[in-house]
């Protein structure tokens, strides 16, 4: 089944700073992927999500993340972070419902935690 | 609306109680789906809805969970004798189609304490 890891339990950056989540997937073929944002006592936000195509995704907030096949990878990257990013964030991975893989519902990764420093 | 309504926002209850949560998905939006997260981080799939018919209910704890979606009314998911470790945030999320999930939109979740 198609899964993610997200090898970064908690992360700490200045505000400012530069800003990588990594998000490793498992699936053979091209996979979708997706990009959460939960803040604190707040829902799920869709950031980004990539299908197929460009391998560089632009989303909301600023962020950004790069397909990359050849490491399995899909990391959510922002040039610039603001104190209000700081929250869990949270990669996925559509899973197929029923045997035609015609219905699907998601996977996710355990979450990065990002804490911003002023 | 445009957004997923889930109520109520905290939930307490006591050991052995029922617990009942709401979910008005966004209209229009034919799969409603459940998911509860549990330590804080990790998402487990509960079950899923295709207007009111089960689609997919492979996460459910049967023997205390059930889930309901009717028409005209919000969708429920009941635990009928709540254990400490029912203790989670709850989500609910729909979507208008369920081919592909990129319609997916979230509520912003029930937290359920179980005392």
């Amino acid at each position: 089944a198609q899964s993610v890891t997200q090898p970064d339990i908690h992360i700490t950056v200045s505000e400012g700073a530069s800003l990588e989540l990594r998000c490793n997937y498992s699936y053979g073929a091209t996979p979708y992927l997706f990009w959460y944002v939960q803040s604190p006592g707040q829902g799920l936000q869709l950031l980004l999500k990539y299908f197929s195509g460009d391998t560089l995704v632009q989303g909301i907030k600023g962020f950004e993340a790069e397909f990359k096949r050849s490491q399995s990878s899909f990391n959510l990257r922002k040039p610039s972070v603001h104190w209000s990013d700081a929250a869990e964030y949270f990669c996925a991975v559509p899973t197929a419902m029923n045997s035609g893989g015609s219905n699907y519902k998601l996977t996710f990764g355990k979450g990065t935690l990002l804490t911003v420093n002023p | 609306g445009e957004e997923v309504a889930q109520t109520p926002k905290h939930l307490v209850r006591g050991e052995g109680q029922k617990a009942k949560l709401y979910c008005a998905p966004i209209k229009g939006h034919s799969y409603v789906f459940w998911y509860q997260q549990v330590l804080k981080n990790e998402f487990k799939f509960l079950i899923s809805f295709q207007n009111e018919n089960v689609f997919d209910e492979t996460g459910m704890p049967k023997e205390r969970f059930s889930a309901k979606c009717l028409p005209n009314s919000p969708c429920s998911l009941e635990i009928q004798a709540t254990k400490l470790e029912d203790s989670a945030v709850y989500f609910c999320a729909s979507s208008q189609y369920g081919r592909v999930p990129y319609g997916y939109t979230f509520g912003s979740g029930t937290r359920l304490t179980v005392v």
